[in-house]
C-alpha cells in the first residue's frame, strides 16, 4: 500500500541555519504530496503542497518539490527561526482517493535554538 | 470563523469507561475526519464522513463508532475505553481543498 517514510528527529538547529527534512513516499501512480506543520499544543496546519511531478511548493520561506524519478519531496528552508520550532508531517494522498485520506509519515521534531 | 472546534481539550477515561469526542465546523465543508496521533507513527484515519448521513471506515476504526446528522457535527464515541486508545484524536474537515484541523484531544485510559 501507500506509504511515506521522513527522517527521524529530533532536529535540533541553531537560528539562521539550513534545515532539509528528508520524505520519501511509495505509491500507485502520482499522489499529491503535502507538508504540515504542527506547532505545540495545536492542529496540523497546511504548510505546502504540491500536485504533480516537478512542482515546487513553497511557503513562509519553506520550499519542496515534487521528485518522481527518486520519489521525494523534501523540504527545506535556508535560514530557520526559533518559531519554526515545531512537529513536521509529510503526507501523500493517493491518485484515486478523496481529499483528506491521507498517508501520514511519521514527522520530524524540529527544535531551532537562539 | 472558528473553523475546526474539538471538545474536551483533555480527558482522562477508567478501563471500560465511554465517552464521545465532540466536534464541529463552521465552514459549510462536506468531508470530515477523525485521525489519531501517536508518539512515533504519523496520524492514523478512524473514520470519515463525505456528507450528513454518511460514514465509513479508515484505517483503524475498531472500538470507535461515528455518526454525521449534520453538515456541522461529527462526534466520535468510544463505548468500552481500552489503554490502546490512548492518544491524541484530531478532527478534521475539507471541502475538495487540503484538510482543516481541530486542535487536538488528548485522551488517556488508565
Amino acid at each position: 500500500g501507500d506509504s511515506v517514510t521522513q527522517m527521524e528527529g529530533p532536529v535540533t538547529l541553531s537560528e539562521e541555519a539550513f534545515l532539509t527534512i528528508n520524505c520519501t513516499y511509495t505509491a500507485t501512480g502520482y499522489p499529491s504530496l503535502f507538508w504540515y506543520v504542527q506547532y505545540p499544543g495545536e492542529g496540523l496546519q497546511l504548510l505546502l503542497k504540491a500536485t504533480k511531478a516537478d512542482d515546487k511548493g513553497s511557503n513562509k520561506g519553506f520550499e519542496a518539490t515534487y521528485r518522481k524519478e527518486t520519489t521525494s519531496f523534501h523540504l527545506e528552508k535556508g535560514s530557520v527561526q526559533v518559531s519554526d520550532s515545531a512537529v513536521y508531517f509529510c503526507a501523500l494522498m493517493p491518485l484515486t482517493d478523496s481529499w483528506g485520506k491521507l498517508q501520514f509519515g511519521a514527522g520530524t521534531q524540529v527544535v531551532v535554538t537562539p | 470563523n472558528a473553523g475546526v472546534t474539538q471538545t474536551p481539550k483533555f480527558r482522562i477515561l477508567k478501563i471500560g469507561q465511554s465517552m464521545t469526542l465532540q466536534c464541529t465546523q463552521d465552514m459549510n465543508h462536506n468531508y470530515m475526519y477523525w485521525y489519531r496521533q501517536d508518539p512515533g507513527m504519523g496520524l492514523k484515519l478512524i473514520y470519515y464522513s463525505v456528507g450528513a448521513g454518511i460514514t465509513d471506515k479508515g484505517e483503524v476504526p475498531n472500538g470507535y463508532n461515528v455518526s454525521r446528522s449534520t453538515t456541522e457535527d461529527f462526534p466520535l464515541r468510544l463505548e468500552l475505553a481500552a489503554p490502546s486508545q490512548t492518544s491524541v484524536y484530531f478532527c478534521a474537515s475539507s471541502l475538495n481543498s487540503p484538510l482543516h484541523f481541530g486542535n487536538g484531544t488528548r485522551l488517556t485510559v488508565t
